[in-house]
């Protein structure tokens, strides 16, 4: 149980676009849900907190209009990059908070590349 | 303010040799929960073990064990007889109760087992 997934797995864009990443939990409900951004040979950065219903809270430093999340049901959450550039490319990991467990479900990642 | 140390950037041993990836943490709460995540180079992060601040009990799973000392707010994980398919990069994470259960990650230590 408690799997969760992204998708898509890799994606490959053009400066200027916007990509959109699913994250789903598969098997559970997730109120919660964490997006996370890891660049090559570091740690995962905490983006945002996405809670179903209700606008996300964004770390500092992220731009909440470049990266916009919706979570709009209980096992989906999406992340949009907008209007992405070539620094933008990263690894994107997204997690579910598992119901009173304290412990979050990661995806596999997204890895995204924009040229 | 929390944070959690990961002082050993890459460690590398041939198989069959012990080896322990130190973690070191900051928290003002009394209650808090740590973790210990494998990252494979496909990416996707294996949950490996959560420990309740609360608990101080060593423990023991196959060839993981993990020794928590809250005296010295250290939870260090060593893995014994190491084999190849033990390289990867491991996280030690903190998870902030306070603050919608976020993880705080360290930067992660390397770790290359060679046959």
């Amino acid at each position: 149980g408690a799997v969760v997934s992204q998708h898509p797995s890799w994606v490959i864009c053009k400066s200027g676009t916007s990509v959109k990443i699913e994250c789903r939990s598969l098997d559970f409900q997730a109120t919660t849900m964490f997006w996370y951004r890891q660049f090559p040979k570091q740690s995962l950065m905490l983006m945002a907190t996405s809670n179903e219903g209700s606008k996300a809270t964004y770390e500092q430093g992220v731009e909440k209009d470049k990266f916009l999340i919706n979570h709009a049901s209980l096992t989906l959450s999406t992340l949009t990059v907008t209007s992405a550039h070539p620094e933008d490319s990263s690894f994107y990991i997204c997690s579910a908070l598992g119901t009173g467990t304290y412990e979050q479900y990661f995806g596999p990642g997204t890895r995204l590349t924009v040229t | 303010a929390q944070k959690v140390t990961q002082a050993q950037t890459e460690i590398s041993v041939v198989e069959k040799e012990d080896v322990t990836l130190d973690c070191v943490y900051e928290t003002r709460d009394t209650t808090y929960y740590l973790f210990w995540y494998k990252q494979p180079p496909s990416g996707e992060l294996v949950f490996l073990i959560r420990r309740n601040s609360f608990d101080e009990q060593n423990e023991i799973s196959g060839r993981y064990s993990w020794n928590f000392q809250k005296s010295t707010s250290s939870f260090n994980f060593t893995i014994t007889a190491s084999q190849v398919v033990d390289s990867a990069v491991y996280f030690c994470a903190l998870s902030d109760l306070n603050n919608t259960d976020k993880l705080i990650f360290g930067t992660g230590t390397r770790l290359q087992v060679f046959p």
